[in-house]
């Protein structure tokens, strides 16, 4: 039972680089969402996909953009890397608005 | 402006210790609280709190919600080291979006 993964674990970027943060669920989840987590900032919301075809800004969304491939797969690409989105991120997905989150692992995103 | 304030930050106690860890809030729009624990990696679910006054348990943790006063609590029992993490409140506001507190760190020393 894989649940929720994210690759890469590890990225250090250059400024300006772009890259994209891959996210799938095995656990058939309608909704699914990318956080950062900052020190002393706790979690934000980056993005977020209700279900499959739509997404939706949440509290931090300048500079990323994200695809909801279908209903496994939510990716989050950053077009111009800059240092302030030196961060460590989760996606996470939720089966029902009666559940909480299930988090990915994480990637520690490094731009220098 | 809406907001989910955790405290206290840091916390350090001796194995068989009990503790209280609490999560205020002000959120329009309330619909659930939960807690989460978070060591080296993910956050992992413990509780998620809808209705005021009623206990959630799991071995020894337990969780309360006060809607009234805004509040929720997270007690944990004879700690132990394993129980060493950061705990996470977050409040949900619209059917998908979360406010999440900073964490509490917890260090239980053997």
């Amino acid at each position: 039972n894989a649940g929720v993964t994210q690759t890469p674990k590890f990225q250090v970027l250059k400024t300006g680089q772009s890259m994209t943060l891959q996210c799938a669920q095995d656990m058939n989840h309608n909704s699914m969402y990318w956080y950062r987590q900052d020190p002393g900032m706790g979690l934000r919301l980056i993005y977020y996909s209700a279900s499959e075809g739509t997404t939706d800004k949440g509290e931090v969304p300048n500079g990323y953009n994200v695809s909801r491939l279908n209903k496994r797969e939510f990716s989050l690409r950053l077009e111009s890397a800059a240092p302030s989105q030196t961060s460590v991120y989760f996606c996470a997905s939720r089966a029902h608005t009666s559940y909480g989150y299930t988090f990915g692992s994480g990637t520690r995103l490094t731009v220098v | 402006e809406d907001k989910v304030v955790q405290s206290p930050l840091s916390l350090v106690v001796h194995e068989g210790d009990t503790v209280t860890l609490n999560c205020s809030y002000e959120v329009t729009n309330f619909r659930s609280l939960l807690w989460y624990k978070q060591e080296k990696k993910a956050p992992t679910f413990l509780f998620m709190l809808t209705s005021s006054g009623i206990e959630k348990k799991s071995g020894r943790l337990s969780s309360i919600l006060d809607k009234k006063e805004l509040f929720s609590i997270l007690n944990i029992t004879a700690t132990q080291t394993g129980d060493s993490a950061i705990y996470l409140c977050a409040v949900e506001w619209t059917g998908n979006q979360f406010y999440f507190g900073t964490g509490t760190s917890l260090t239980v020393i053997p």
